[in-house]
């Protein structure tokens, strides 16, 4: 078993539709959990990060997490062509070396918003 | 512009020959962080340093090693390069504030071929 798990994929949304992105992992010790968002061909990038039970809202993003069941989820609502990419669920592990985040990523889900 | 600058965005390189990949960051932050991405199997940690002079090892640390002289630079060698190791590879870096959900921005990558 994978330690953070998503489905690769691909998922299809039509425009102006939610579109749900989901994740686990198998660390019960995992203490912070984050979403990044990576067009094709470019980096990675931060759009929301979660700690605690429950939902956490940013604009169009609603981040959830369930550390009983240990899954994180992304909702994207008024779904737009511009949010098709990759997204990647990470989750962080207790770091070895303090300052320093280890990070866990999933394969990634690619998403495609249909117009 | 602050961020992370990554060289060279790309290079075919003959197996077994010797290769650094740099990065260099001007944000101050204190932890580094080099990745690479494969198809399917999203992200995975290479190795790490939270300060300057200190490294660690991540899921995939063979055939690769890391200096930290600085805090803005943080280069990868791989000391003899094989095929295993073709691969996009993204250097990030953090801030510490003492919290587990820092945010890692990310370099625009180095895509390597070891032919």
């Amino acid at each position: 078993q994978k330690e953070v798990e998503q489905n690769s994929g691909p998922l299809s949304v039509p425009e102006g539709a939610i579109a749900s992105l989901n994740c686990t992992y198998s660390d019960r010790g995992s203490q912070s959990f984050f979403w990044y968002r990576q067009y094709s061909g470019k980096s990675p990038e931060l759009i929301m990060f979660i700690y605690s039970n429950g939902d956490k809202e940013d604009g169009r993003f609603t981040a959830q997490l369930n550390k009983a069941s240990q899954y994180v989820s992304l909702l994207i609502r008024v779904s737009q062509p511009s949010d098709s990419a990759t997204y990647l669920c990470a989750v962080n592990r207790r770091a070895i070396i303090q300052g320093a985040q280890k990070l866990v990523f999933g394969q990634g889900t690619r998403l495609t918003i249909n117009p | 512009i602050a961020g992370i600058t990554q060289a060279p965005t790309s290079q075919i390189l003959a197996a077994g020959r010797r290769m650094t990949l740099r990065c260099t960051q001007d944000m101050r932050h204190n932890a580094m962080y080099w990745y690479r991405q494969d198809l399917g199997l999203g992200l995975r940690l290479i190795h790490y340093s939270n300060t300057a002079g200190t490294t660690g090892k991540g899921e995939v640390p063979d055939g690769y090693s890391v200096s930290r002289a600085n805090t803005d630079d943080f280069p990868l060698t791989l000391a003899s390069a094989v095929p295993s190791q073709t691969s996009v590879y993204f250097c990030a870096s953090s801030d510490f504030s003492g919290s587990s959900y820092n945010e890692q921005f990310f370099g625009p990558g180095t895509r390597l071929t070891v032919l």
